[in-house]
């Protein structure tokens, strides 16, 4: 089955300096690959998502990349802010968002 | 839209108790998912249904657990007998299949079991 990893598991940045989280997945027919973000005691919400036929897709301070041949993807958040500190999940799915596969997260924190 | 809604938020219980916990989708929505979280093994999906049929239970620990879903506008997660290691937050989480290609999980605010 699918075993999706990601790096680094903590990461701390100065407001206003760029953070990249990076995760490799396994299956070769994953198509779609969802970020999901969680702050503290609250549920996971969809902050960005790519798909197998795209390379790469920004929203703003977001921007996610895919490399297929490679089999990774990376999710790069500009100008940090404190209200970006929170967990960061990856996720990958070989149909579409039926059945993710999560990463085991990167807890951002954000100094001001 | 209400978004998933949860019940209970919080359950504490005994060991060897039975916990059921519930969750009713967005309106509209034709797939429901169980996720577990906790801190050693992260979001773990335990099953998740289309058009209320069960697809894939190949994430339930064991036969403790179960989940049914007997409509489009609710569902339950019953352990039975709990144990201490059972203790996590639960999610549910749904997403409307039939929007080509776009397939975005939208999460309740989970229950949060605590097993004694």
């Amino acid at each position: 089955g699918e075993n999706v990893e990601q790096h680094p598991s903590t990461l701390s940045v100065q407001e206003g300096d760029s953070a990249v989280i990076k995760c490799t997945y396994s299956d070769s027919a994953s198509n779609y690959f969802p970020w999901y973000k969680q702050e503290l005691g609250k549920r996971p919400q969809l902050i960005i998502d790519i798909r197998s036929n795209v390379g790469e897709k920004k929203d703003q301070r977001i921007a996610v990349t895919l490399n297929k041949t490679a089999k990774h993807f990376s999710l790069h958040i500009t100008e940090t802010q404190p209200e970006d500190s929170a967990v960061y999940f990856c996720a990958a799915s070989i149909n579409y968002g039926q059945n993710f596969v999560f990463g085991p997260g990167t807890r951002l924190s954000v100094l001001p | 839209d209400a978004g998933v809604i949860q019940s209970p938020r919080h359950e504490v219980t005994e060991m060897g108790q039975e916990v059921t916990l519930r969750c009713k989708p967005i309106s509209g929505h034709n797939s429901l998912f169980w996720y577990r979280q906790t801190m050693m093994r992260g979001l773990e999906l335990l099953i998740y249904f289309n058009n209320n049929v069960p697809i894939d239970d190949s994430g339930m620990p064991e036969d403790r657990f179960s989940a049914k879903m007997p409509n489009a506008s609710f569902s339950t997660l019953k352990i039975q007998p709990s144990e201490p290691r059972d203790s996590a937050v639960y999610f549910c989480a749904s997403t409307n299949a039939d929007r080509a290609l776009y397939n975005e999980q939208f999460f309740g605010p989970g229950t949060r079991l605590t097993v004694l």
